[in-house]
């Protein structure tokens, strides 16, 4: 069966600080898609990245990067630098292309609070 | 030039009452989803259509219907509100591509609130 696992709840850091927030996820097809979502205090989900199965390079974009392992199942998200603006609920998501409905399995989120 | 569009915002109901949700999207996607997010913040998701057809119906309860009178639209009814209804509900929409997960988009949410 299709899980994602965000084991953080909740993390605290200093502003400037790097901060890695960890998914695992479990699957048994193939073919697979994960995604990072932001959800900010005002409430939004705003898409981050998105990743098949078939790609294992690692991404950056600016302050963020993410790392794709097949071999752990995971795909961790870090920030480097980290700014108040980034304090969010972060939702890691699962979608097996196999299922043929397209549709999501998310994490439980965790929440990141940057302080000033 | 708002991509997915919910209405309303909020909606603040008694138990008992039936109300809708709107949703329409401006993207030309072909797959809109309706998913629930409870007061932990777990995100589920309810239903989906393609191409105004349903393709996913989760376990929910019948009190709940989808209707899509068009790709672009995807309203929800929730007949009968009861106190665990309180909830955000997000609509989305994505590309729906045989075979593959596009990257859903999401609306800006709609906060319900059974009295």
């Amino acid at each position: 069966a299709q899980k994602v696992t965000q084991a953080q709840t909740e993390i605290s850091v200093v502003e400037k600080e790097d901060v890695t927030l960890d998914c695992v996820y479990e699957t048994r097809d193939t073919t697979y898609y994960l995604f990072w979502y932001k959800q900010p205090p005002s409430g939004e989900l705003v898409f981050l990245i998105r990743r098949n199965s078939f790609d294992e390079q690692n991404e950056i974009s600016g302050r963020y990067s993410w790392n794709f392992q097949k071999s752990t199942s995971s795909f961790n998200f870090t920030i480097t630098a980290s700014q108040v603006v980034d304090s969010a609920v972060y939702f890691c998501a699962l979608s097996e292309a196999g299922s043929g409905t397209y549709k999501y399995i998310f994490g439980t989120g965790t929440r990141l609070k940057v302080l000033a | 030039d708002t991509a997915v569009s919910q209405t309303p915002k909020y909606l603040v109901t008694q138990m008992g009452n039936d109300k809708s949700i709107k949703c329409e999207q401006n993207l030309g996607h072909d797959t809109m989803y309706w998913y629930k997010q409870d007061s932990k913040k777990f995100l589920k998701i309810m239903f989906s259509y393609n191409n105004k057809e349903l393709i996913i119906n989760e376990t929910v309860p019948n009190r709940f219907s989808p209707k899509s009178p068009d790709k672009a639209h995807l309203n929800l009814h929730i007949n009968s509100l009861e106190l665990g209804d309180s909830a955000v509900y997000f609509c989305a929409s994505s590309q729906g591509v045989q075979g593959r997960s596009d990257t859903q988009y999401f609306g800006p949410g709609t906060r319900l609130t059974v009295l």
